[in-house]
Parts: structure tokens; sequence; C-alpha cells
């Protein structure tokens, strides 16, 4: 799987966007990039992916440049409740990396009131 | 729908014993996968079970051990265990293995 690259920490205003980025510069024509978020003490929940196309759903938007190098997830009206720790995942579709998700450092993003 | 339950949240226990952990994933969800967390090497992939079948495995020693159920609930076992598999374990469902995965709480291992 490629390998990605998160500042390692942001921080938002509450209400305001928060847009989170990831590098991901080797990352192949089927690879997904996936989005997952871990609150304190809880354990990691499921954001939102996507291979080429930008996708949006309840939770955020993701953001993926043309060439796939780079993307970036954005929570469109940041809440205190998403103060969390932010990982961006490349993930190879199908072949046998079965259940395998490569979890980096991530992102630490601090909403502040 | 009920999501993917962890138990017990606990566990204490003392080097030298070994520990199951149980995991039931949200219905209909064939995949089940294991994740160990600790401050020092983050989260990393243990194991992941389809239909009683272990399909893919992490770089643990064998001290660290799973099953799964014809039911697809799922039980980690670490045997010896030793003051460094203190952690959160972690387990994930999804329908096949290659969707998103959903977590559960965890089970939060002390070794005394």
């Amino acid at each position: 799987d490629a390998k990605t690259t998160q500042p390692t920490s942001m921080d938002c205003a509450e209400g305001r966007a928060a847009n989170l980025p990831c590098n991901h510069s080797t990352i192949s024509g089927n690879e997904y990039v996936y989005w997952y978020r871990q609150i304190h003490s809880q354990g990691p929940q499921y954001i939102i992916h996507g291979l080429k196309n930008n996708e949006t759903n309840e939770m955020a938007s993701l953001i993926i440049t043309e060439d796939r190098k780079s993307s970036t997830l954005i929570l469109p009206h940041a809440t205190l409740r998403d103060t969390a720790v932010y990982y961006c995942i490349v993930r190879l579709a199908g072949g046998t990396s079965y259940g395998k998700l490569t979890f980096g450092q991530g992102t630490i993003l601090t909403v502040h009131p | 729908k009920a999501g993917v339950t962890q138990t017990p949240r606990y566990l204490i226990k003392t080097r030298g014993q070994q520990v199951t952990l149980s995991c039931s994933p949200i219905s209909g969800h064939r995949s089940v996968s294991w994740y160990q967390q600790t401050p020092g090497q983050g989260l990393q992939f243990l194991f992941e079970y389809f239909s009683e079948t272990q399909r893919n495995k992490g770089n643990f020693p064998g001290r660290f051990s799973g099953r799964q159920f014809s039911n697809s609930r799922s039980e980690m076992n670490v045997s010896t265990l030793e003051l460094g598999d203190s952690a959160l374990y972690l387990c994930a469902s999804s329908l096949f293995g290659d969707q998103p995965q959903h977590f559960g709480d965890g089970t939060r291992l002390s070794i005394l």
C-alpha cells in the first residue's frame, strides 16, 4: 500500500471549514483513499473514501487531485466534537490485502470555540 | 443497526497468563479484522478472518491467534502475556473485507 504524509497537527475555529491535507504521491491506479478519525478512547470511525472522483457524504467531502497524488478532507462546519486524530489511508482494491488498513500517525485536529 | 461490540472493555492480567477477547461484528458483516494500538507503534493490523478462515495476517508472533465462528463472531487469544502486550485491541468488521471497516471501541488490556 502507498505511503501517506499528513501534517502532525492542525487547528480550526468552530463553525469554520476544516481542510485536512494528505499526500500520497506513490499511489497506484487501483488504490483507494480512505479517511478515518479516532476520538479519544473510541475506536476509529470511517468517514469517507474515494478512487479518483470527489466524494461527499453527510460527514465530509473528499477532494482528490487529478493526478491522485494528494487529497483533502473537508469538514464543512467544524464543531468541538470533530476534535480527533484524522487518518488518511491508501488501500489496494481487492487483491490479498483483505481487511488490512495501514495507519500512519495521522493529523491531530483541534477545534477551538 | 447495532455496531461492532467488543467484550470486555477493560482487562487486567499478569505476565505469563493468557487472554481471550471477543468481537461481535455488525449484522451481515462476514469479515472481521483485529488491530493492536499502542502509544509507541500506533495502530497495527493483526489478522483478518472471513467465513471462519484467516485470510491475512500481520507481523505479530505466534502467541497472537484468532478464530471466527459460523455466525461471524470472532475471538482473539494472546498466550504467555508480556508487559509489551498492554494495548488497546480493536476489532473491525466489513461485508467482505475490502469495503469500509467499522470499528468497535476496543478492549483495553493491561499487563502487570
